[in-house]
């Protein structure tokens, strides 16, 4: 799995857009970028995942660069429930038999 | 999707026991994952259950420490065993069912030893 690079820590006001950057330079053509999160004391929690066009679901917009490169996930309109680790996160689909490797993430802070 | 659910959610125990962590999932899966989360860090693995064989251990970790058990495809054990304050952690149980891309995880159980 290429190696990924977040922020330690990012803070987002409550009601504006919260953009998380990854950097993922040695990503190869077959692996997908997904997104994780961790609120506090629970487990994680899948976001979103893209291979190399933008991607968007309820909870979130993937942004991927062109050249693949680095990614930035955006919480349009961040809540102080989105205060959480978010886990960048590059591997092969490989059906299930791998777990997934965890850095160490960005933690954000939503304020009020 | 995959509701998984852990027994203890919480326990303290004394160095030296043990503690056997029960995983229970509401869909039968081949693959379970058994993660550690020291505080404050992030989410290490420790190994990968697979049912009807023996689990598979990351680097690190090792079957007398961290005995697993997979008797079928919807429940999995971790015990570990001879604790220390060292061991103080969350573990978390995980699943990716079938062909998913998204891997589930349980709620922990956030052991401490004194």
């Amino acid at each position: 799995d290429a190696k990924t690079t977040q922020p330690t820590s990012m803070d987002c006001a409550e009601g504006r857009a919260a953009n998380l950057p990854c950097n993922h330079s040695t990503i190869s053509g077959n692996e997908y970028v997904y997104w994780y999160r961790q609120i506090h004391s629970q487990g994680p929690q899948y976001i979103i995942h893209g291979l190399k066009n933008n991607e968007t679901n309820e909870m979130a917009s993937l942004i991927i660069t062109e050249d693949r490169k680095s990614s930035t996930l955006i919480l349009p309109h961040a809540t102080l429930r989105d205060t959480a680790v978010y886990y960048c996160i590059v591997r092969v689909e490989d059906t299930g038999r791998r777990a997934l490797t965890f850095g160490s993430g960005t933690r954000l802070q939503v304020q009020p | 999707s995959a509701v998984i659910s852990q027994k203890p959610s919480r326990d303290i125990c004394q160095r030296g026991t043990s503690l056997t962590i029960q995983c229970q999932v509401d869909s039968q899966v081949t693959m379970m994952f058994w993660y550690r989360q020291q505080p404050g860090q992030s989410l290490t693995l420790i190994a990968t259950a697979n049912q009807g064989s023996e689990a598979t251990y990351e680097s690190g970790f090792v079957i007398d420490k961290f005995p697993i058990s997979r008797p079928n495809l919807t429940f999995s054990t971790l015990t570990v065993s001879n604790m220390s304050p060292e061991d103080s952690s969350i573990y978390l149980c995980s699943v990716r069912p079938g062909l998913s891309y998204e891997q589930y995880f349980g709620p922990g159980t956030r052991l401490t030893v004194t």
